[in-house]
């Protein structure tokens, strides 16, 4: 029973287009979204973060969207760079009173072409 | 402020063999978190720890232990080692005493092979 769901595996967009990456989640007792870059062989790196009582967050080149009554979030990076090209990881976390336990989709791999 | 360091980075074991994998923070955080990470299945938690002397059981938990050594460290351990645990490892830590628990930072990770 996968909670958080990313469809599509991979993705490949022109230098300076925007980039578009989905997730899908079950549980409506999720109480943040999180979304992680990882490049190969290193760990993944915290980029932009949502609370659910939120629709959108904004940090540079990146923003999140939240519409809950889908159950949808999305990722766009405008515009997309080389540096870019990562796995991209949809994560999201119910807050236990002592600690947030994160559950990740499957990636997406973002491939930026010149 | 080396951040969350994991060792050792790399680790081929034969079926049995045990071996514990090490993690530490230095960012004064008070919860830890150990997940494996398979060919298209995201990052699964194996077991996490809210404060140092407790540890509670993730998704994954079965074939593996673990000890909060102290605020620092988070150690897990594989007794009896079996192809299935073939996996990277992702050590991750999160809450500063003056920030909410959501993120989590994590360390390179640790390639097990288990033949």
């Amino acid at each position: 029973d996968q909670q958080v769901k990313q469809n599509s595996p991979s993705l490949s967009v022109q230098e300076g287009r925007i980039s578009i990456l989905n997730c899908d989640y079950t549980n409506s007792m999720f109480d943040y979204f999180l979304w992680y870059k990882k490049y190969p062989a290193e760990g993944p790196t915290f980029l932009i973060s949502i609370s659910s009582i939120k629709d959108k967050n904004e940090d540079g080149r990146f923003t999140v969207f939240l519409n809950k009554s889908a159950k949808h979030l999305s990722l766009h990076i405008v515009p997309s760079q080389p540096g870019d090209s990562a796995v991209y990881f949809c994560a999201a976390t119910i807050y236990t009173g002592t600690a947030s336990k994160l559950t990740f989709g499957t990636g997406t791999r973002l491939q930026v072409t010149l | 402020n080396a951040g969350v360091t994991q060792t050792p980075k790399f680790q081929v074991l034969k079926t049995g063999q045990s071996m514990t994998l090490q993690c530490a923070q230095d960012m004064n955080h008070n919860s830890m978190y150990w997940y494996r990470q398979d060919p298209g299945m995201g990052l699964r938690l194996i077991y996490y720890s809210a404060s140092e002397g407790t540890t509670d059981k993730g998704e994954v938990p079965n074939g593996y232990n673990v000890s909060r050594l102290n605020k620092r460290e988070f150690s897990l351990r594989l007794e009896s080692a079996a192809p299935s645990q073939t996996s990277v490892y992702f050590c991750a830590s999160s809450g500063a005493l003056d920030e909410r628990d959501y993120e989590q930072y994590f360390g390179p990770g640790t390639r097990l092979t288990v033949t």
